[in-house]
């Protein structure tokens, strides 16, 4: 109940295009959701987060969407760019304790010229 | 704004040795700090939360003995590795929170260990 589930593993979208990733989670307890990226051999750096109670959320070229009744959310990048490659990976945390984030299994996308 | 640290940025030892990761936040005061381990092309696994002044938080199969966690301020946390074997290499990550809204982490650049 504790997992992040996470799709794809890799994709490979061309310059320009719209690039999806998928997640989904069992514990609706969770009401936090952030996206983070990471480039090889570095840290995770915070992208986008959303809250469930708004459905999307829009920051530049990256949007989150977020459906509570069916536990999913997803990140859109739009315009995607050759330096949006890159390892991205949800998480989810809940209002409890330390807000411990539990993280998906890693999208690694390959943005082509 | 909200930078977070970590030296060494790689190291390697030989197996037996205990090797000392430093993660500080340069510009904020971080009441919580968490560690985590990912190995290449997985997750991150969260090992252990550490407030400042209180002993840190292991997760479920974590050895604590091994991993030693000392949140000694609000802005440094270190993690040693004792008697470091080969299956402890990996990328160390820390991530530290502000204040008393956490669920904002802020990521260190992580820290490769190799153990020969």
């Amino acid at each position: 109940q504790q997992q992040v589930k996470q799709s794809p593993q890799s994709l490979i979208v061309q310059k320009g295009g719209i690039s999806i990733i998928n997640c989904a989670y069992e514990n609706t307890a969770f009401d936090y959701f952030p996206w983070y990226q990471q480039f090889p051999g570095k840290g995770p750096a915070l992208l986008i987060a959303i809250r469930p109670d708004v459905s999307e959320k829009k920051e530049g070229r990256f949007t989150i969407s977020f459906n509570k009744s069916a536990k999913q959310f997803s990140l859109h990048i739009m315009d995607s760019q050759p330096g949006d490659s890159a390892t991205y990976f949800c998480a989810a945390s809940m209002n409890t304790g330390f807000q411990k984030l539990v993280f998906g299994t890693g999208t690694r996308l390959l943005v082509s010229p | 704004g909200a930078v977070v640290s970590q030296h060494p940025s790689w190291v390697i030892c030989k197996s037996g040795t205990s090797v000392k990761i430093e993660c500080r936040s340069l510009d904020f005061q971080a009441t919580t700090m968490f560690w985590y381990r990912q190995f290449p092309k997985q997750s991150l696994m969260l090992m252990a939360t550490s407030n400042e002044g209180s002993k840190a938080t292991y997760e479920q199969g974590v050895e604590k003995d091994k991993f030693l966690i000392n949140h000694a301020s609000l802005t440094l946390s270190t993690l040693t590795v004792t008697s470091a074997h080969p299956e402890d290499s990996s990328f160390y990550i820390c991530s530290a929170a502000p204040g008393t809204v956490i669920e904002t982490q802020y990521f260190g650049p992580g820290t490769r260990l190799l153990v020969l």
